[in-house]
């Protein structure tokens, strides 16, 4: 049982350049989520997707897309990298968030760290 | 606007001393209140939970202390062992929404 998946581990990218973050969860979750850390600023999420088909806007989400490919699968694309975009990327998903389900544990990534050059 | 305020933002104990790790919010409608765990390279980890229902919750050697009226919450570690030197994320939650994270406790136990 892997969890949330999320490849690749480590990327370099150079300014405006594209690529896409993958994560995958085998827990059959239904929300699944989009964090960015950066240091002596927390988690701050990005985008989410609360049930398959649908994905809502976080706290930071200019500069980013997202796509829920299916139950398992969320991916977070970068158009156009800036540098301000370095960070460390987290992908997790939960059970659900509407709250019928009072198990609200989320489940963390391994983590993707990218560098915009 | 921070809704979740978390301090300090970083704490070296001795081992076996105490650490105590704060939360501070202001949304009323929060209705779940957990830490995360995160050791260095790996994601977050869920560490212990509560809900306002109750004023504390222990797990082994965590504990989590809720203050309602003061809208306030905290971890300690009693015993701190060097293998609890991790960064600390509170966490809140309002039901129909999702978590928002403090900014995080860097702890440190010296041997």
């Amino acid at each position: 049982n892997a969890g949330v998946t999320q490849t690749p581990k480590f990327q370099v990218l150079k300014t405006g350049q594209s690529m896409t973050l993958q994560c995958a969860q085998d827990m059959n979750h239904n929300s699944m989520y989009w964090y960015r850390q950066d240091p002596g600023m927390g988690l701050r999420l990005i985008y989410y997707s609360a049930s398959e088909g649908t994905t809502d806007k976080g706290e930071v989400p200019n500069g980013y897309n997202v796509s829920r490919l299916n139950k398992r699968e969320f991916s977070l694309r970068l158009e156009s990298a800036a540098p301000s975009q370095t960070s460390v990327y987290f992908c997790a998903s939960s059970e659900g968030r509407s709250g019928v389900s009072r198990n609200t544990e989320a489940f963390f990534g391994q983590g993707t760290r990218l560098t915009v050059v | 606007q921070q809704q979740v305020k978390q301090s300090p933002q970083s704490l070296i104990v001795q081992k076996g001393g105490i650490s105590i790790i704060n939360c501070a919010y202001e949304n009323t409608a929060f209705d779940y209140f957990p830490w995360y765990q995160q050791f260095p390279g790996k994601g977050p980890a869920l560490l212990i939970a509560i809900r306002p229902d109750v004023s504390e919750k222990k797990e082994g050697r965590f504990t989590i202390s809720f203050n309602k009226s003061a809208k306030q919450f905290s971890l300690h570690i009693m015993d701190s062992q060097p293998g609890d030197s991790a960064t600390y994320f509170c966490a809140a939650r309002q039901r129909y929404s999702t978590l928002t994270f403090g900014k995080g406790t860097m702890l440190l136990v010296s041997p």
